[in-house]
Protein backbone atom coordinates (compact mmCIF):
# COMPACT_ATOMS: atom_id res chain seq x y z
CA UNK A 1 0.00 0.00 0.00
CA UNK A 2 1.46 3.49 -0.72
CA UNK A 3 2.54 5.55 2.38
CA UNK A 4 0.18 8.80 0.24
CA UNK A 5 -2.37 8.38 -2.10
CA UNK A 6 -4.18 10.77 -4.05
CA UNK A 7 -6.70 10.98 -6.86
CA UNK A 8 -4.72 11.81 -10.05
CA UNK A 9 -7.92 13.85 -11.34
CA UNK A 10 -7.84 15.96 -13.72
CA UNK A 11 -10.16 17.84 -12.34
CA UNK A 12 -11.54 20.26 -15.12
CA UNK A 13 -13.58 23.32 -13.41
CA UNK A 14 -14.52 26.60 -14.36
CA UNK A 15 -13.02 29.82 -13.20
CA UNK A 16 -14.68 30.96 -9.92
CA UNK A 17 -15.78 27.46 -9.07
CA UNK A 18 -14.84 25.75 -6.00
CA UNK A 19 -12.92 22.28 -5.90
CA UNK A 20 -11.34 20.70 -3.14
CA UNK A 21 -8.82 17.61 -3.43
CA UNK A 22 -8.36 15.04 -0.89
CA UNK A 23 -4.97 12.73 0.31
CA UNK A 24 -4.88 9.81 2.59
CA UNK A 25 -2.26 8.23 4.13
CA UNK A 26 -1.29 5.30 5.45
CA UNK A 27 0.53 6.19 8.93
CA UNK A 28 -0.89 6.84 11.52
CA UNK A 29 2.18 8.05 13.00
CA UNK A 30 2.35 10.45 10.61
CA UNK A 31 3.31 14.32 12.30
CA UNK A 32 4.01 16.84 9.48
CA UNK A 33 1.48 17.12 6.40
CA UNK A 34 1.79 19.51 3.11
CA UNK A 35 0.88 20.62 0.12
CA UNK A 36 2.63 21.67 -3.10
CA UNK A 37 1.95 23.16 -6.41
CA UNK A 38 4.01 21.62 -9.71
CA UNK A 39 3.49 23.59 -12.69
CA UNK A 40 4.31 21.49 -15.42
CA UNK A 41 8.08 20.73 -16.20
CA UNK A 42 8.90 22.72 -13.28
CA UNK A 43 9.80 22.16 -9.77
CA UNK A 44 7.32 21.72 -6.60
CA UNK A 45 6.93 24.64 -4.78
CA UNK A 46 5.58 24.36 -1.09
CA UNK A 47 1.75 26.35 -0.91
CA UNK A 48 1.24 25.54 2.17
CA UNK A 49 1.65 23.45 5.48
CA UNK A 50 -1.57 21.55 7.05
CA UNK A 51 -1.87 21.77 10.91
CA UNK A 52 -4.13 19.99 13.45
CA UNK A 53 -6.62 22.77 13.79
CA UNK A 54 -6.77 23.82 9.70
CA UNK A 55 -5.52 26.70 8.41
CA UNK A 56 -6.20 28.96 5.57
CA UNK A 57 -4.25 31.02 3.04
CA UNK A 58 -6.03 33.42 1.06
CA UNK A 59 -8.18 31.52 -1.29
CA UNK A 60 -6.97 28.32 0.40
CA UNK A 61 -8.03 26.27 2.98
CA UNK A 62 -6.07 22.92 4.48
CA UNK A 63 -7.84 20.68 6.39
CA UNK A 64 -6.38 17.72 8.64
CA UNK A 65 -8.55 14.88 9.67
CA UNK A 66 -6.31 12.36 11.82
CA UNK A 67 -9.03 9.66 12.56
CA UNK A 68 -9.84 9.07 9.21
CA UNK A 69 -5.93 9.75 7.74
CA UNK A 70 -6.63 12.58 5.75
CA UNK A 71 -6.02 15.80 4.65
CA UNK A 72 -7.73 17.77 2.07
CA UNK A 73 -7.25 20.72 0.26
CA UNK A 74 -9.82 23.23 -0.76
CA UNK A 75 -9.68 26.06 -3.26
CA UNK A 76 -12.08 28.53 -3.78
CA UNK A 77 -13.28 31.20 -6.71
CA UNK A 78 -10.49 28.97 -8.64
CA UNK A 79 -8.32 31.44 -11.10
CA UNK A 80 -6.70 30.42 -14.15
CA UNK A 81 -3.14 30.58 -12.79
CA UNK A 82 -4.28 27.86 -10.02
CA UNK A 83 -3.99 25.05 -13.05
CA UNK A 84 -1.29 22.89 -11.92
CA UNK A 85 -0.41 19.67 -10.01
CA UNK A 86 -1.25 19.74 -6.28
CA UNK A 87 1.22 17.42 -4.42
CA UNK A 88 0.07 15.76 -0.91
CA UNK A 89 3.33 15.46 1.28
CA UNK A 90 3.49 13.73 5.09
CA UNK A 91 6.34 13.46 7.29
CA UNK A 92 6.87 10.41 9.61
CA UNK A 93 7.27 11.13 13.65
CA UNK A 94 9.42 7.95 13.16
CA UNK A 95 11.11 8.19 10.58
CA UNK A 96 11.36 12.33 9.94
CA UNK A 97 14.08 11.84 7.66
CA UNK A 98 11.57 10.87 5.14
CA UNK A 99 8.99 12.77 2.97
CA UNK A 100 6.18 11.13 1.33
CA UNK A 101 5.10 12.54 -1.65
CA UNK A 102 1.69 11.07 -3.55
CA UNK A 103 1.24 11.15 -7.13
CA UNK A 104 -0.48 14.22 -7.71
CA UNK A 105 -4.05 15.48 -8.60
CA UNK A 106 -4.44 17.67 -11.45
CA UNK A 107 -6.22 20.69 -11.65
CA UNK A 108 -7.32 22.24 -15.02
CA UNK A 109 -9.00 26.18 -14.55
CA UNK A 110 -10.97 26.47 -17.63
CA UNK A 111 -12.19 30.17 -18.53
CA UNK B 1 18.07 35.14 -2.70
CA UNK B 2 17.46 31.57 -0.87
CA UNK B 3 17.89 28.79 -3.00
CA UNK B 4 18.36 25.60 -4.22
CA UNK B 5 20.50 25.27 -7.13
CA UNK B 6 20.82 22.63 -9.78
CA UNK B 7 23.20 21.83 -12.79
CA UNK B 8 22.72 21.31 -15.71
CA UNK B 9 19.37 21.42 -16.16
CA UNK B 10 18.91 19.02 -19.28
CA UNK B 11 21.57 16.52 -19.93
CA UNK B 12 21.78 13.65 -23.09
CA UNK B 13 24.44 11.59 -22.21
CA UNK B 14 25.37 7.87 -23.73
CA UNK B 15 24.96 4.58 -21.23
CA UNK B 16 28.23 3.96 -19.25
CA UNK B 17 29.52 6.89 -19.00
CA UNK B 18 30.13 8.59 -15.47
CA UNK B 19 27.85 12.08 -14.85
CA UNK B 20 27.47 14.10 -11.97
CA UNK B 21 24.68 16.50 -11.09
CA UNK B 22 25.77 19.40 -8.79
CA UNK B 23 23.45 20.49 -6.24
CA UNK B 24 24.18 23.35 -4.26
CA UNK B 25 22.30 25.80 -1.31
CA UNK B 26 22.64 28.75 0.88
CA UNK B 27 19.98 28.53 3.22
CA UNK B 28 22.59 26.83 5.41
CA UNK B 29 19.89 23.56 5.79
CA UNK B 30 21.20 20.36 7.43
CA UNK B 31 18.74 18.29 5.42
CA UNK B 32 19.32 17.84 1.98
CA UNK B 33 17.79 14.83 -0.76
CA UNK B 34 17.53 13.69 -3.92
CA UNK B 35 14.41 12.65 -5.57
CA UNK B 36 14.01 11.03 -9.07
CA UNK B 37 10.37 12.27 -11.16
CA UNK B 38 8.36 9.56 -13.57
CA UNK B 39 5.41 9.41 -14.91
CA UNK B 40 2.45 7.77 -12.96
CA UNK B 41 5.16 7.20 -10.16
CA UNK B 42 5.48 10.75 -8.45
CA UNK B 43 8.31 11.35 -6.84
CA UNK B 44 10.60 9.06 -4.97
CA UNK B 45 13.77 9.64 -2.48
CA UNK B 46 17.23 8.27 -4.05
CA UNK B 47 19.36 9.59 -0.93
CA UNK B 48 19.37 11.79 1.57
CA UNK B 49 21.95 13.46 3.80
CA UNK B 50 21.58 14.94 7.61
CA UNK B 51 24.28 16.64 7.51
CA UNK B 52 27.64 16.80 6.58
CA UNK B 53 29.27 13.60 6.32
CA UNK B 54 25.48 11.82 6.81
CA UNK B 55 24.34 9.92 3.76
CA UNK B 56 21.61 7.15 3.64
CA UNK B 57 19.16 5.38 1.13
CA UNK B 58 16.05 6.51 -0.05
CA UNK B 59 13.61 4.36 -1.52
CA UNK B 60 15.80 3.95 -5.31
CA UNK B 61 19.12 4.00 -4.27
CA UNK B 62 20.53 1.36 -7.10
CA UNK B 63 22.85 2.86 -9.53
CA UNK B 64 23.32 6.57 -7.75
CA UNK B 65 25.73 7.61 -5.28
CA UNK B 66 25.87 11.02 -3.10
CA UNK B 67 28.48 12.88 -1.33
CA UNK B 68 27.81 15.71 1.59
CA UNK B 69 31.48 17.00 2.15
CA UNK B 70 30.62 20.74 2.79
CA UNK B 71 26.80 21.60 4.14
CA UNK B 72 26.16 23.60 0.90
CA UNK B 73 26.29 20.84 -1.40
CA UNK B 74 24.81 17.57 -2.02
CA UNK B 75 26.49 16.06 -5.91
CA UNK B 76 24.15 12.97 -7.17
CA UNK B 77 26.80 10.69 -8.83
CA UNK B 78 26.10 8.29 -11.76
CA UNK B 79 28.46 5.97 -12.14
CA UNK B 80 27.47 4.14 -15.18
CA UNK B 81 24.18 5.73 -16.31
CA UNK B 82 21.80 3.11 -17.76
CA UNK B 83 18.64 3.95 -19.71
CA UNK B 84 16.10 3.44 -17.40
CA UNK B 85 17.91 6.06 -14.86
CA UNK B 86 16.33 8.67 -18.07
CA UNK B 87 13.89 10.42 -15.35
CA UNK B 88 13.79 14.17 -14.28
CA UNK B 89 16.13 14.92 -10.70
CA UNK B 90 15.40 17.00 -8.05
CA UNK B 91 17.65 18.12 -5.21
CA UNK B 92 15.65 19.27 -2.66
CA UNK B 93 17.04 20.93 0.79
CA UNK B 94 15.10 21.54 4.19
CA UNK B 95 16.02 23.70 7.29
CA UNK B 96 16.57 19.77 9.09
CA UNK B 97 14.74 16.59 8.48
CA UNK B 98 11.10 16.61 10.13
CA UNK B 99 11.25 20.23 9.62
CA UNK B 100 7.67 21.74 9.33
CA UNK B 101 9.41 24.29 6.71
CA UNK B 102 8.81 21.58 4.32
CA UNK B 103 11.64 21.75 1.24
CA UNK B 104 12.65 24.03 -0.85
CA UNK B 105 13.67 22.23 -4.29
CA UNK B 106 15.71 22.94 -7.06
CA UNK B 107 14.74 23.51 -10.76
CA UNK B 108 15.22 20.13 -11.82
CA UNK B 109 17.85 18.22 -13.79
CA UNK B 110 16.37 16.55 -16.91
CA UNK B 111 18.45 13.46 -17.75
CA UNK B 112 18.20 11.55 -21.30
CA UNK B 113 20.38 7.94 -21.22
CA UNK B 114 20.75 6.72 -24.62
Amino acid sequence: RKEVEQDPGPFNVPEGATVAFNCTYSNSASQSFFWYRQDCRKEPKLLMSVYSSGNEDGRFTAQLNRASQYISLLIRDSKLSDSATYLCVVNSLYNFNKFYFGSGTKLNVKP
Amino acid sequence: EAQVTQNPRYLITVTGKKLTVTCSQNMNHEYMSWYRQDPGLGLRQIYYSMNVEVTDKGDVPEGYKVSRKEKRNFPLILESPSPNQTSLYFCASSLYGGSDYGYTFGSGTRLTVV
